[in-house]
């Protein structure tokens, strides 16, 4: 099943910040988040996951809540380059590769 | 370091034709992964090898296929294409499934 995230598109000014959400129907042990810019492969930015455990870049943010299998991805004081499709990918289990992406959420940041 | 190489950059096949796209992950990795990822949505998971050994498929017809070789880089080869085979895919590789590095993707396109 395929997570959804929220909103579909975000526009910012540069130093605004934003949330982007990550809902999936299923039980999670983790959840990856992207970023895409165009014509470019996906660019890892953080993995959370089952238990509290994260690890990713130091500027960005993320919450994982594994009740409601719910992620959060929070980037503040966006600058131009923080621009593309952010998508966030689910696991459910620790043994796999197989991560489930969403639709994505485009990310502007203009001047 | 090197990270994912992927070949070629850009292909154009003819309907029914078959395609072998290649992949080198990043020295050390020994698990890759192939996506399909079709313009405006999020990647796919088409497989994943470990240790040359295939640890997960998605939903894709038995005209896909893969292999991992004895020094980690893979092949994905996809027969009898068709129009809907037309999409970027993506070869990730990762050390302990804690994050995934992709490749430029190769762009294929089908007529």
């Amino acid at each position: 099943q395929q997570p959804v995230q929220s909103p579909q598109a975000v526009i910012l000014r540069e130093g605004e910040d934003a949330v982007i959400n990550c809902s999936s129907s299923k039980a999670l042990y983790s959840v990856h988040w992207y970023r895409q810019k165009h014509g470019e492969a996906p660019v890892f930015l953080m993995i959370l996951l089952k238990g509290g455990e994260q690890k990713g870049h130091e500027k960005i943010s993320a919450s994982f809540n594994e009740k409601k299998q719910q992620s959060s991805l929070y980037l503040t004081a966006s600058q131009l380059s923080y621009s593309g499709t952010y998508f966030c990918g689910t696991a459910g289990s620790s043994n796999t590769g197989k991560l489930i992406f969403g639709q994505g959420t485009t990310l502007q940041v203009k001047p | 370091d090197a990270g994912v190489t992927q070949s070629p950059t850009h292909l154009i096949k003819t309907r029914g034709q078959q395609v072998t796209l290649r992949c080198s992950p990043i020295s050390g990795h020994k698990s890759v992964s192939w996506y399909q990822q079709v313009l405006g949505q999020g990647p796919q998971f088409i497989f994943q090898y470990y240790e040359k050994e295939e640890r997960g498929r998605g939903n894709f017809p038995d005209r896909f296929s893969a292999r991992q070789f004895p020094n980690y880089s893979s092949e994905l080869n996809v027969n009898a294409l068709l129009l809907g085979d037309s999409a970027l895919y993506l070869c990730a590789s990762s050390l302990d499934n804690y994050g995934y590095t992709f490749g430029s993707g190769t762009r294929l396109t089908v007529v």
